[in-house]
């Protein structure tokens, strides 16, 4: 069964440091998600893409996050420096929640980043 | 803006009891409803959705859920809990139209005792 991929699952890192999650999309969906998950709350939207293009990054800090997915396939999601509250896990998800067969999101496993 | 209410943080019931996880969701139109568990350290999986038609709908794991249009509700029910139920469930709702923005709940934390 086609699943989405993230890495890495574990992520520790000081403060001020640059970190990079990747997820792979499950083949054919067009509708990628970033979503940022802290301890004890549910999962908050940071990046929509619709193909390669940027669809929703309202709640993205742009001041520190960046998003790309070049060639509309797997995606890069990048902090840059990290700070305490950044300690979360981030979900990528994919699909096209409201077209085709099962019409849902399919979420990878996550990735748990802890900043020290 | 889209939004969603668990009022519930937290609720305990015993093994075989039955079960119900309130969620309110506003939005301007008739949405899409999301039901999804988490277990720790994992991803979310959907257990059901409502698109249109029947308001009462069957999802996997034996879980079901029903649309109120006039309460903005959709609950979650199961009739006998298992202990493998105990996880985090979220209710989400999607926007119809436009880039299918899908908004999450805080959830609902479910332990189950035997």
């Amino acid at each position: 069964e086609a699943e989405v991929a993230q890495s890495p699952r574990y992520k520790i890192t000081e403060k001020s440091q640059a970190v990079a999650f990747w997820c792979d999309p499950i083949s054919g969906h067009a509708t990628l998600y970033w979503y940022r998950q802290i301890l004890g709350q549910g999962p908050e939207l940071l990046v929509q893409f619709q193909d390669e293009s940027v669809v929703d990054d309202s709640q993205l800090p742009k001041d520190r996050f960046s998003a790309e997915r070049l060639k509309g396939v797997d995606s890069t999601l990048k902090i840059q420096p990290a700070e305490l509250g950044d300690s979360a896990m981030y979900l990528c998800a994919s699909g096209s929640p409201f077209s085709g067969a099962t019409g849902e999101l399919f979420f990878g496993e996550g990735s748990r980043l802890t900043v020290l | 803006a889209q939004s969603v209410t668990q009022p519930d943080i937290h609720i305990t019931v015993s093994e075989g009891a039955s079960l119900e996880l309130r969620c309110n969701y506003s939005y301007g139109a008739t949405p899409y409803l999301f039901w999804y568990v988490q277990s720790p350290g994992q991803g979310l999986q959907l257990l059901l959705k409502y698109f249109s038609g029947d308001t009462l709908v069957q999802g996997i794991k034996g879980f079901e859920a029903e649309f109120k249009r006039s309460q903005s509700s959709f609950n979650l029910r199961k009739p006998s809990v298992h202990w493998s139920d105990a996880a985090e469930y979220f209710c989400a709702v999607g926007a119809r139209g436009g880039y299918q923005k899908v908004t999450f709940g805080t959830g609902t934390k479910l332990q189950v005792i035997p």
